[in-house]
């Protein structure tokens, strides 16, 4: 079946400028997660949801940042007033609901390339 | 909170050889370890996991152990070939927590042919 897609796939903004990235897990997967990666960096993770609640956003790194998930399908992250330092691929991740051990493979997305100039 | 560090940050080997990397966490009820593989410009996908109440689990030239005691699990590449070649993550889940994972900063393997 389909695998998580996200759009845009590349995004070139302003500084300044608002951007929006989109979601779209695999159907049926209730387990949702937005990370950053930085050129030739790790996985930093940003936010999960369980369904359309957030039970944790503390890798958000400021209130610039902000996430939303609607019919426990699509998200979308939103950056306010982008910086160069947010300037990132944006990986989208999701999952099966939890088994035993509460956890299941994450499926990532393409990531969308955003670059702020 | 769970702390992950992982070694090398660069791995280069010889085209056939093994490669081995190695990830210590600092909480000892964590009980889940997945390793990640991401190619140049492409997403991280699982490519093996283990479970705390297992030692060793192999899938073909993979495969992975874990030391509850010492608090590490180290991922394995036997006869290594150049499709090989990526950077490859773990990641603990902490107890108390029933999705997130704690990365390590991830190995850049490198197969030299």
């Amino acid at each position: 079946g389909a695998g998580v897609s996200q759009s845009p796939s590349n995004k070139v903004t302003e500084k300044g400028k608002d951007v929006e990235l989109r979601c779209d897990p695999i159907s049926g997967h209730t387990a949702l997660y937005w990370y950053r990666q930085s050129l030739g960096q790790g996985l930093e993770f940003l936010i999960y949801f369980q369904g359309n609640s957030a039970p944790d956003k503390s890798g958000l790194p400021s209130d610039r940042f902000s996430a939303e998930r609607t019919g426990g399908s699509v998200s979308t992250l939103t950056i306010q007033r982008t910086q160069q330092e947010d300037s990132a691929v944006y990986l989208c991740a999701s999952s099966a609901p939890g088994g035993g051990s509460g956890v299941r493979e994450q499926y990532f997305g393409p990531g969308t390339r955003l670059t702020v100039t | 909170g769970e702390n992950v560090e992982q070694h090398p940050s660069t791995l280069s080997v010889q085209e056939g050889d093994s490669a081995v990397i190695k990830c210590t966490y600092s909480d000892s009820a964590s009980n889940y370890f997945p390793w990640y593989k991401q190619e140049l410009g492409k997403r991280p996908q699982l490519i093996i996991d283990i479970r705390s109440n297992v030692g060793e689990k192999k899938d073909q030239r993979i495969a992975v152990t874990l030391n509850k005691t010492a608090k590490h699990f180290s991922l394995h590449i036997t006869e290594t070939q150049p499709e090989d070649s990526a950077v490859y993550f773990c990641a603990v889940k902490p107890t108390g927590s029933n999705y997130q994972l704690i990365w390590g900063a991830g190995t850049k393997l490198i197969i030299k042919p």
